[in-house]
């Protein structure tokens, strides 16, 4: 089955820019997914089909999908934007074709 | 507004079934597809099971496939996961999800999420 990485953590200075990648084999070649989880809270889309942004989020979240990486960054990074960040995409010809990334924590 | 609430979680044994059901309000429910996610305690996402919006496909991951039914009642604006054979490790909050777009064919990125419901698996 299709597998996809992200790194556990990253730590990021309120107004910079955090950085979320996810590793998968030509993962280019496929549509990425982002959703962004806070504690006790459901996933919230904020990414679709690589650099969409759905309606309501704001434009400092954006992505890109080239080669093998995937990513998400998130510019003038506020404290509102700590929590988890998971990316997905969907391997048609896979024993588990929907598949979400482990997921990355945003500390700011 | 959109909205999806997930109900039927509760206490269970190993090897047992239950029956969990997200009701949804907001939108033409019959042309959207539709799936179930779970999130054991502190841990990451993982897929269940996804129907399309005419319930006539559904794809399954292979940690539940022949073990999970997903089905839909377009009369009712009701998704529905039948689980059997239940593991300890099935122990999750459950949550229901609504595609993005309309009247796809092949699952994609899901907009609204239910506030889920709580399976715990326990002798």
């Amino acid at each position: 089955s299709y597998v996809l990485t992200q790194s556990p953590s990253v730590s990021v200075a309120p107004g910079e820019t955090a950085t979320v990648t996810c590793g998968g084999d030509n993962i280019a070649a496929k549509s990425v997914h982002w959703y962004q989880q806070k504690p006790g809270q459901a996933p919230v889309l904020v990414i679709s089909y690589d650099r969409d942004r759905p309606s309501g989020i704001p434009e400092r979240f954006s992505g890109s999908n080239s080669g093998n990486t995937a990513t998400l960054s998130i510019s003038r990074v506020e404290a509102g934007d700590e929590a988890d960040y998971f990316c997905q995409v969907w391997d048609s010809g896979s024993d588990n074709p929907y598949v979400f990334g482990p997921g990355t924590r945003v500390t700011v | 507004q959109v909205k999806l609430v997930e109900s039927g979680g509760g206490v269970v044994q190993p090897g047992g079934s239950l029956r969990v059901s997200c009701a949804a309000t907001g939108f033409t429910f019959r042309s959207y597809g539709m799936h179930w996610v779970r999130q054991a305690p502190g841990k990451g996402l993982e897929w269940m099971a996804f129907v399309r919006y005419d319930g006539d496909k559904k794809y399954y991951s292979a940690s539940v496939k022949g073990r999970f039914t997903i089905s839909r009642d377009n009369s009712k604006n009701t998704v529905i996961l039948q689980m059997s054979s239940l593991r300890i490790e099935d122990t999750a909050v459950f949550y229901c999800a609504k595609e993005l777009r309309s009247g796809t064919y092949a699952p994609g990125p899901t907009d609204t999420w239910g506030q889920g419901t709580l399976v715990t698996v326990s002798s």
